[in-house]
């Protein structure tokens, strides 16, 4: 079935640090792709997607780059900032359109000043 | 994006007793989710909730369990029933807006059952 496997946590970065999380995936056709970040205290809240191959997911400086040759999104940012901390998800969605997301373990980032 | 609430934000309940969280959303959707968020643990789909059918239930998950109901488009509610400490979770309810294929989250039901 369709899966999704982050890079292990936690994640510990001084602030102005170059982050990546890494984000694999397994699933038949062709999914979109997701992050989402879950703040401290707060709901989940979809970060960036992409739907097809080639596509970079952007906002808040943060990138992911569906790569479909290597089942890859993985999430990058230049210059981490502590508001950044929080727990982050990748996700899944099988099919475009109407389908269950399948989430990654979470990758829980802390941005030491 | 819609605006979705849940209610309650948080409870505390006792073991053999019931809850029914709501979710109300701004506008109207063709496709409601609850999932579910076990302590330190990643969201698992509990069910898919459209208007006018029966709600579809993922592998692991019960309608006796966790009734669903969702009388029209902008509203959906899941009851826990016959809970136990293992039923302790964030509960969530998200939307697939209809013009796209993002999904949105509300802030999340905590229950701890005792």
């Amino acid at each position: 079935g369709d899966s999704v496997t982050q890079m292990e946590g936690p994640v510990t970065l001084s602030e102005e640090a170059f982050l990546t999380i890494n984000c694999t995936y397994t699933a038949t056709g062709y999914p979109s792709l997701f992050w989402y970040v879950q703040y401290p205290g707060e709901g989940l809240q979809l970060l960036l997607k992409a739907t097809k191959a080639d596509d970079k997911g952007s906002n808040k400086g943060f990138e992911a780059t569906y790569r479909k040759e290597t089942t890859s999104f993985h999430l990058e940012k230049g210059s981490v900032q502590v508001s950044d901390s929080a727990v982050y998800f990748c996700a899944l969605s099988p099919i475009r359109g109407a389908q269950k997301l399948v989430f990654g373990q979470g990758t829980r980032l802390t941005i030491n000043p | 994006s819609a605006v979705i609430s849940q209610k309650p934000s948080r409870d505390i309940c006792q073991r053999g007793t019931s809850l029914t969280i709501q979710c109300q959303v701004d506008s109207q959707v063709t496709m409601m989710f609850w999932y579910r968020q076990q302590p330190g643990q990643s969201l698992t789909l509990i069910a898919t909730a459209n208007q006018g059918s029966e709600a579809t239930y993922e592998s692991g998950f019960v309608i006796d369990k966790f009734p669903i109901s969702r009388p029209n488009l902008t509203f959906s509610t899941l009851t826990v029933s016959n809970m136990s400490p293992e039923d302790s979770s964030i509960y969530l309810c998200s939307v697939e807006e209809d013009r796209g294929y993002e999904q949105y989250f509300g802030p999340g039901t905590r229950l701890t059952v005792t």
